[in-house]
């Protein structure tokens, strides 16, 4: 079965300074990835998706990720954090109709 | 507003009381998910229909749980006699299809708390 590990479960940062969000996944088939955000007391709303196209895949909001099979791993990526980017971040693994969620990363942005 | 709608947003029940949960997805995605949320984890899947058909239920959906989806419009989800374990937030979600690369669109969810 396909699972995920967020490997921080706080990154803080300055804004205007780069945002590195960690992901490492594990699959049997060919996965479609995702980031997912969650600000306090909205809804989960998909940041970006991985299917089987380009490895490196831009989002919403500036934030873009890259698709390295052979460290099994979709980083997210900001080159510039911005207050309103602080929130949860989840990394979600997807295959035969099953998506599996990380544990999730909490991002700080400081002043 | 046409994203996917959960009722209530908040419930607070005593435990051993049954509880029923209600969403509304995007009217023309065929699948729904039911997933559970506890405080610093991510979302874990419970339960996903097509349609009508209720296609999977992950273990962690006790005999005390009971989800439906008539007509494959709206699904609900009752607890049975409540427990404090039980408190957490349900999402929903839907979406058109599972194939590669289909994201599905969450609701806000509705937070349960067993007291």
């Amino acid at each position: 079965a396909q699972s995920v590990t967020q490997l921080d479960s706080h990154v803080s940062v300055s804004e205007g300074t780069p945002v590195l969000l960690r992901c490492n996944y594990s699959s049997s088939y060919s996965p479609s990835l995702f980031w997912y955000v969650q600000h306090p007391n909205k809804g989960l709303q998909l940041l970006l998706k991985y299917t089987s196209a380009a490895t490196l895949v831009k989002g919403i909001n500036g934030f873009e990720a890259e698709f390295k099979k052979s460290e099994t791993s979709f980083h997210l990526t900001k080159p510039s954090a911005h207050m309103s980017d602080a929130a949860e971040y989840f990394c979600v693994v997807s295959e035969l109709n099953d998506m599996r969620f990380g544990a999730g990363t909490r991002l700080t942005v400081k002043p | 507003d046409t994203g996917v709608s959960q009722n209530p947003r908040h419930k607070i029940t005593k435990r051993g009381q049954n509880v029923t949960f209600r969403c509304d997805p995007i009217s023309e995605h065929n699948r729904l998910y039911w997933y559970r949320q506890t405080l610093g984890q991510g979302p874990e899947f419970l339960t996903y229909f097509q349609n009508e058909a209720q296609l999977e239920k992950s273990r962690l959906l006790s005999d005390r749980f009971s989800a439906e989806r008539p007509k494959g419009s709206f699904s609900t989800l009752e607890i049975q006699r409540t427990e404090q374990g039980d408190s957490a937030m349900y999402l929903c979600a839907s979406s058109l299809s599972m194939g590669e690369g289909t994201e599905a669109f969450f609701g806000q969810g509705t937070r349960l708390t067993v007291v």
